[in-house]
């Protein structure tokens, strides 16, 4: 089963709103990633998050983590026709990365 | 600016085929990844390896094999391609040791006929 869930499966918001996704995971972490994955692309990677860490910010993107709850957030502030795409978080499971299927935003303009 | 590169976007294959997929980064990065992603799931890992000459199993191995003579090349075999096996391919890499982040590729689009 997967490490790392996200949710909702799917956005849509207007260019200019914020986008929120969550991801929830099942095991203690030593780190959090969020990727981006345009279609027919790689994944990006756009932030790292440590477990003894609460928030951080990269330009327009804010990440929150509540290891208590076992969740992390991504917020898109401002959004871009740009930004649509798949977001998705990974965790260590094991020896290995584990990666969620993702958020789709589609960000309308 | 960090690159993996595969070798190919597209590839058709026809059911029984030895299928090799190339990776190549340029970052000297001692990790090297390939995952398969289809729809609705998250990425699923093949193959992974840590070392030159060194590899190890993934979440789903069965009827792939992976070889790394050289630091900066990994490539992914499919032993006798099957429909199954039809994907979008990723390969990544990263530095080091503490799981940091992966660099990807563009992805090969694997159809087997």
């Amino acid at each position: 089963s997967q490490q790392g869930e996200e949710d909702p499966q799917a956005l849509s918001i207007q260019e200019g709103e914020n986008a929120t996704m969550n991801c929830s995971y099942k095991t203690s972490i030593n780190n959090l990633q969020w990727y981006r994955q345009n279609s027919g692309r790689g994944l990006v990677h756009l932030i790292l998050i440590r477990s003894n860490e609460r928030e951080k910010h990269s330009g327009r993107l804010r990440v929150t983590l509540d290891t208590s709850k076992k969740s992390s957030s991504l917020l898109i502030t401002a959004s871009r026709a740009a930004d649509t795409a798949s977001y998705c978080c990974a965790t260590v499971y094991g020896n290995k990365l584990v990666f969620g299927a993702g958020t789709i935003l589609r960000v309308k303009s | 600016d960090v690159k993996v590169t595969q070798s190919s976007r597209y590839l058709v294959k026809r059911t029984g085929e030895k299928v090799f997929l190339e990776c190549v980064q340029d970052m000297d990065h001692e990790n090297m990844f390939w995952y398969r992603q289809d729809p609705g799931l998250g990425l699923r890992l093949i193959y992974f390896s840590y070392d030159v000459k060194m590899k190890e199993k993934g979440d789903i191995p069965e009827g792939y094999s992976v070889s790394r003579e050289k630091k900066e090349r990994f490539s992914l075999i499919l032993e006798s391609a099957s429909t199954n096996q039809t994907s979008m391919y990723l390969c990544a890499s990263s530095p080091g040791q503490g799981f940091q982040p992966q660099h990807f590729g563009d992805g090969t689009r694997l159809s087997i006929l």
